[in-house]
């Protein structure tokens, strides 16, 4: 079955630091790829995502680019803020017997300090 | 942008009794919607997925007796955990989306449910 591996927080990075977080995934056929962050007390949200490969998804400076060759989707990002400091999932979208499939990783926890 | 609201946020149990969970988009038609579990630092597990107007297709291994799950209309859809057990403590989860296989997934903000 279809599954994500995301590398296991937290991650503590000054600001203005660089920030991967890598996501490889296990998937058949051509998944969508997201990630979505979780706030501190406030629900999920998407942050970005990419439906094929070689695409890169972009949002408020994060970036994330579909290997399809490395079966790869990892997260970065030039230069992190304090208000960054939330839980970054890695997810799939697959079409599994006629109906929509999303699985996610485990969630990293990001913390930036001043 | 569009809303899930999910209600309880929180809920705290007798063994044996059950509890709704309640999972409702705001601003826009929901064709589908997934109900997930996560246990404390584990991913967030696909339940099952519920079509409006048509029965869940549950995940192997949940047992559809015990989470029961109607997407009455294109607005909500809940989950009751029947006959809950303190195994059954868990963080739950909804997300929906509108028709189309790329439309956005929204969720709602989770319910941690903890069974005495």
């Amino acid at each position: 079955g279809d599954s994500v591996t995301q590398m296991e927080g937290p991650v503590t990075l000054s600001e203005e630091a660089f920030l991967t977080i890598n996501c490889t995934y296990t998937a058949t056929g051509y998944p969508s790829l997201f990630w979505y962050v979780q706030y501190p007390g406030e629900g999920l949200q998407l942050l970005l995502k990419a439906t094929k490969a070689d695409d890169k998804g972009s949002n408020k400076g994060f970036e994330a680019t579909y290997r399809k060759e490395t079966t790869s989707f990892h997260l970065e990002k030039g230069s992190v803020q304090v208000s960054d400091s939330a839980v970054y999932f890695c997810a799939l979208r697959s079409l599994s017997g006629g109906y929509q499939k999303v699985t996610f990783g485990i969630g990293t926890k990001l913390q930036v300090i001043p | 942008g569009a809303v899930v609201s999910q209600h309880p946020s929180w809920v705290i149990c007798k063994s044996g009794t059950s509890v709704k969970i309640e999972c409702r988009s705001l601003d826009f038609q929901a064709t589908t919607m997934f109900w997930y579990r996560q246990f404390p630092k584990q991913s967030l597990m696909l339940m099952a997925t519920s079509n409006e107007g048509s029965k869940a297709t549950y995940e192997q291994g949940v047992e559809k007796d015990k989470f029961l799950i109607n997407h009455a209309s294109l607005t909500l859809s809940t989950l009751t955990v029947t006959s809950a057990h303190p195994e059954d403590s868990s963080f739950y989860i909804c997300s929906a989306t509108a028709t189309g296989p790329n439309e956005k997934l929204f969720f709602g903000s989770g319910t941690q449910l903890s069974v005495l």
